[in-house]
């Protein structure tokens, strides 16, 4: 079956620790996304890549990172400089027309 | 003021009930409007995905646009607890990569049997 695979579910980030989400999918998609949700707070976007070997600045990255070396794959750092990190991030992909489709989500806590 | 705007509820309805959820926006460009429905501890998923003004009906959802009050409605029918999630309004002016959609924030829904 075609999707997006998220892992893992729970991550906890010690202090001063880089860590990084994986999003993988198989739906031959070329744009992927990634949101951080929040309680009360909706999603906000932190990069986006619409092809490989190029991405953009969604409207809060700050302290994260990314790479699209392949087009199924599109992880995230979430480094050391991003002070609140607890969230749960969203990994999305999209074929231009019909919506995105959404992995099952990251819970990054930090401990 | 935010470019989409949602009551986060939460919304608690019987059984059997005929539910509204309701965006406003405030973009005129906006044409590709979209729900999302999404499960506690999980990723959101499309539910209905509507072009321009109109209704749109997919068996118990019908997704209503209102371009002249930029007003978007999802109704459910004989609600369901299996309906009990949050509901995400999306809005783009165009569609494809490039063109980031706007999410509301998202409405809680209860249905209690």
């Amino acid at each position: 079956d075609g999707g997006i695979t998220q892992s893992p579910k729970y991550l906890f980030r010690k202090e001063g620790q880089n860590v990084t989400l994986s999003c993988e999918q198989n739906l031959n998609h070329d744009a992927m996304y990634w949101y951080r949700q929040d309680p009360g707070q909706g999603l906000r976007l932190i990069y986006y890549s619409q092809i490989v070997n190029d991405f953009q600045k969604g409207d809060i990255a700050e302290g994260y990172s990314v790479s699209r070396e392949k087009k199924e794959s599109f992880p995230l750092t979430v480094t050391s400089a991003q002070k609140n990190p607890t969230a749960f991030y969203l990994c999305a992909s999209s074929n231009d027309i019909y919506g995105y489709t959404f992995g099952s989500g990251t819970r990054l806590t930090v401990v | 003021q935010k470019e989409v705007e949602q009551d986060p509820g939460p919304l608690s309805v019987p059984e059997g009930a005929i539910v509204s959820l309701n965006c406003t926006y405030s973009n005129s460009a906006f044409q590709y409007f979209m729900w999302y429905r999404q499960y506690s501890r999980k990723g959101p998923e499309l539910l209905m995905y509507t072009y321009s003004s109109g209704n749109k009906e997919d068996g118990r959802f019908t997704a209503q646009v209102d371009k002249s009050s930029k007003y978007i409605s999802l109704f459910i029918r004989d609600s369901q607890p299996s309906d009990s999630a949050t509901y995400l309004c999306a809005m783009s002016p165009q569609a494809g990569g490039s063109y980031i959609p706007t999410f509301g924030r998202g409405t809680s829904l209860i249905v209690h049997p």
